[in-house]
């Protein structure tokens, strides 16, 4: 696609539950980050993947949170027995090149009752 | 750790007249990127304009402008001749040039535009 594209778009589940959800980048792009956005707030680094390397993990709150990227390909973002203070808005954003910018995806929704 | 602040939480503005929104930072690397992001309802997140830390010109992009003062780490937004299609949650952020290259972002400011 023309764009980053996420998955699911709204995802509602239950306290202590995992979710998994899903990030395309774009085609070629070598990096890719997820950020969480809680309501209200400005957008807080998660994850990093920059091809093969291994990712900078340095902004994961818990070990209850995870990611894995396969190449350049798909990367899915893993929290398990996830807590209300989880809910928030997911985003997941690639670039080509370490001069180039971040392009963004639409987010997923997270909402944990 | 490089932080971001947005001292204005919101902003309103009558259509076609000119706001500025305030971002400053604070970071000691000499050379560093700076960014707006608008953020409609949609969620998706759009950059609205770019700043290089070594380029003393303020960067300009249609009715979009910066005031890039480095010495006293600020950068605000102006936008000019406002559109209704402008309402939208603002954001600055910062991008060192070194490791991950991540964005740290302020707290943002909803702007509202009046007709």
């Amino acid at each position: 696609g023309a764009g980053v594209s996420q998955s699911p778009s709204n995802k509602v589940t239950e306290k202590g539950k995992d979710v998994e959800l899903r990030c395309d980048p774009i085609s070629g792009h070598t990096a890719l980050y997820w950020y969480r956005q809680r309501l209200g707030q400005g957008l807080e680094f998660l994850i990093y993947f920059q091809g093969n390397s291994a990712p900078d993990k340095s902004g994961l709150p818990s070990d209850r949170f995870s990611a894995e990227r396969t190449g350049e390909s798909v990367s899915t973002l893993t929290i398990q027995r996830t807590q209300q203070e989880d809910s928030a808005v997911y985003l997941c954003a690639s670039k080509f090149g370490p001069y180039n910018e971040q392009f963004f995806g639409p987010g997923t929704r997270l909402t944990v009752l | 750790a490089q932080t971001v602040t947005q001292s204005q939480p919101e902003m309103s503005v009558q259509e076609a007249e000119t706001v500025t929104l305030s971002c400053t930072y604070d970071t000691s690397e000499s050379d560093y990127y700076l960014f707006w992001y608008k953020q409609p309802p949609s969620r998706q997140m759009i950059l609205v304009i770019r700043q290089e830390a070594y380029k003393q010109q303020n960067a300009t992009e249609n009715r979009f402008s910066v005031n890039f003062q480095k010495a006293a780490k600020s950068f605000s937004l102006k936008i000019s001749d406002s559109q209704l299609g402008d309402a939208a949650m603002y954001f600055c952020a910062y991008r060192g040039i070194q490791g991950a290259q991540k964005l740290v972002f302020g707290q943002g400011t909803r702007l509202t535009i009046n007709p």
